[in-house]
């Protein structure tokens, strides 16, 4: 079955980077795109930008462009999430969440298997 | 940017009520809409996409509808199970912009 498993909780200073892992099992993971969603205490889903395990490139929401850089290492079956310039409002939990899609085609957007989770805590 | 709105934010609902829940997008979509549950502390789960469709091992009791702006998500039964937070989310335009949730509570 599709596995998703994420590393460990984070806590940060204020202007730091953090870097989060995303390690899949049960499928082909170069055959699916993934993404990052994230959600503050409380709130609701943002969806933070896409990448395609296979051939790597990659796609933001502008609100996060310069600040985070999804990355994947096909040897481990690993895609990761940096976010720099943390701010207080960056802490969240951070998902890794796969794309219904397979690579071949365009990516679908929704999302039919999730990681658990990672929270990051911002705070000086 | 497409925004998504749900209603209502908050609802009560015993076992066994008809609970029916609506999602609408700021410009058609066609139909390119999924809801997910959502459990505390857990990651969400995909229930329905493509407006209607049904996703693999969820009970047949969840089902969706609309079209354009405007959706709904309807529990025909519910379960003790089915008390969560759900989310609405629209997938037309090469990003996934999600509504801000409907909360499912005991009444």
């Amino acid at each position: 079955q599709v596995q998703l498993v994420q590393s460990g909780t984070e806590v940060k200073k204020p202007g730091a980077s953090v870097k989060l892992s995303c390690k899949a099992s049960g499928y082909s993971f170069t055959s699916y795109y993934m993404h990052w969603v994230r959600q503050a205490p409380g709130q609701g889903l943002e969806w933070m930008g896409i990448i395609n395990p296979s051939a790597g490139g990659t796609s933001y929401v502008q609100k996060f462009q310069g600040r985070v850089t999804m990355t994947r290492d096909t040897s481990t079956s690993t895609v990761y999430m940096e976010l720099s310039s943390l701010r207080s409002e960056d802490t969240a939990v951070y998902y890794c969440a796969r794309d219904q899609a397979e690579v071949v085609v365009n990516p679908i957007y929704y999302f039919d298997s999730w990681g658990q989770g990672t929270l990051v805590t911002v705070s000086s | 940017d497409i925004q998504m709105t749900q209603s209502p934010s908050t609802l009560s609902a015993s076992v066994g009520d008809r609970v029916t829940i609506t999602c609408r997008a700021s410009q058609s979509i066609s139909n390119w809409l999924a809801w997910y549950q959502q459990k505390p502390g857990k990651a969400p789960r995909l229930l329905i996409y493509k407006a209607s469709s049904l996703q693999s091992g969820v009970p047949s009791r969840f089902s969706g509808s609309g079209s354009g702006t405007e959706f709904t998500l309807t529990i025909s039964s519910l379960q003790p199970d089915d008390f969560a937070t759900y989310y609405c989310q629209q997938y037309n335009s090469y990003s996934g912009t999600f509504g801000p949730g409907t909360k499912v509570e005991i009444k």
